[in-house]
Order: structure tokens, then sequence, then C-alpha cells
């Protein structure tokens, strides 16, 4: 069954360093999201992505953070300069399309800000 | 923001016995609802959804029921079984909306005892 791949599955970074996170998305897939959990707390909305531009995007997703399709089969998240609060598990989410249709999750990448 | 809400943070079931996992929600706007279910270092994987115009979806083991009026939706897992034991996430989205980001509980997690 085809799935959403995630790489690092686990990042470690300095505070104020930039970090890309990847993910590829399943292959026929048109909308393409990122989501965190923080340690403890409820998965979260960030970003979602459609026809190359932002669809929507969370109060969370600041200026810190952008997203980009390089080519046609990856889809990257960004966050130019790391804080603390950043540590979080990342998720990546594609779908067919938007309407009754569910969002199809990777396993996540853990980034950690020292 | 507690627009979905899993008030049983955990639920211990025996073996073969029916669960029910409940999840309540407050914006009247969400007519697409998703039970994603997730093990420890993996990400959430979907399980069943229900749009607005149904009151019950049903798939193997598992059903949701959606009550409208009361703002409720129930899984039912039957027979329970050991690979089971995980957390179960609620979520819904507006399936009409341009991006239908999905808004998540914060989860129950289901134990299957022998």
């Amino acid at each position: 069954e085809p799935e959403v791949t995630q790489t690092p599955s686990h990042q470690v970074t300095q505070m104020g360093q930039e970090v890309i996170l990847r993910c590829v998305p399943i292959s026929n897939h048109l909308y393409f999201y990122w989501y965190r959990q923080i340690l403890g707390q409820k998965v979260e909305f960030l970003v979602s992505f459609y026809n190359n531009e932002i669809s929507e995007k969370s109060e969370i997703f600041d200026d810190q953070f952008s997203v980009e399709r390089p080519d046609g089969s990856n889809f990257t998240l960004k966050i130019r300069s790391t804080k603390l609060e950043d540590s979080a598990m990342y998720f990546c989410a594609s779908s067919v399309g938007t309407v009754n249709q569910p969002q199809h999750f990777g396993d996540g990448t853990r980034l950690s800000i020292l | 923001d507690q627009q979905v809400k899993q008030n049983s943070p955990s639920l211990s079931v025996q073996e073969g016995r029916i669960s029910i996992l409940n999840c309540d929600y407050t914006n009247s706007m969400f007519d697409y609802f998703l039970w994603y279910k997730k093990y420890p270092a993996e990400g959430p994987t979907f399980l069943i959804s229900i749009s607005s115009i149904k009151d019950k979806n049903e798939d193997g083991r598992f059903t949701v029921f959606l009550n409208k009026s009361a703002k409720h939706l129930s899984l039912h897992i039957v027979p329970s079984q050991p690979g089971d034991s995980a957390v179960y996430f609620c979520a819904a989205s507006e399936a009409y909306s341009s991006a239908s980001k999905i808004i998540f509980g914060s989860g129950t997690r289901l134990s299957i005892r022998p």
C-alpha cells in the first residue's frame, strides 16, 4: 500500500540553525500538509499546500517557516532559525482531494533543538 | 481551543469484548469526521471516516456513529484484539473549506487486556 515517507526520522539541531524536513507524499495525491505534535500535546495543523502554493496556514506557521515542492515528488518544511519551542514531532500528510478524503500521514520527524 | 474533545484519556477492554471510544465536537461547521490510530514512533494511521450526511459507517470490525444533534461521535471496535492497543485520535474537518485542515482531539489510549 502506498505510503507517505519522511526523512530524517530524527533531527538534532542547534538553536538558531536552519533545518529542512523532507517528505515524499503518495504519488497520486494533490494536497499536502504539515502538522506537528509537541510532547504531551495535540497534533496541530501547520500548513496546507496545493498547486504549488499555500492554501492555508495556522498562526504557528510564522515567517520562520516555509514549504516547498522542489520537484514532482518531494515536499519540504524549512524552519529558518530554530527555537527551543520548535522541538516536536513533525508529520507530513497528503490526500487525493479535500472533499471527504482522508489525509494519510508519514511516521514523522522528531526534531530536537538544543 | 477545544473544538474536538476526547474526554477519556485511557480505556482498558478485555480481548474479544467491544471497545467504545467517544468524541465530542463544538464546531457546527465540521462535516467530515475521521478516526486515526497511532502506535508509538509511528504517524497516525487512518482507520475510518464518516461524512455528516450519514449517521453510521462500518468497515470490518470498526464502526463509527455520528450524532449531529449532540455533536458526538463514537468508534466501536468489535471484537477487540491485542493489536488494537494504541492511541486513537478523533478528528474533524470542514470538507468544503479550501484546505480541509484536520483538527485533532487529544487521543484515547486503548489497552486490550488478555
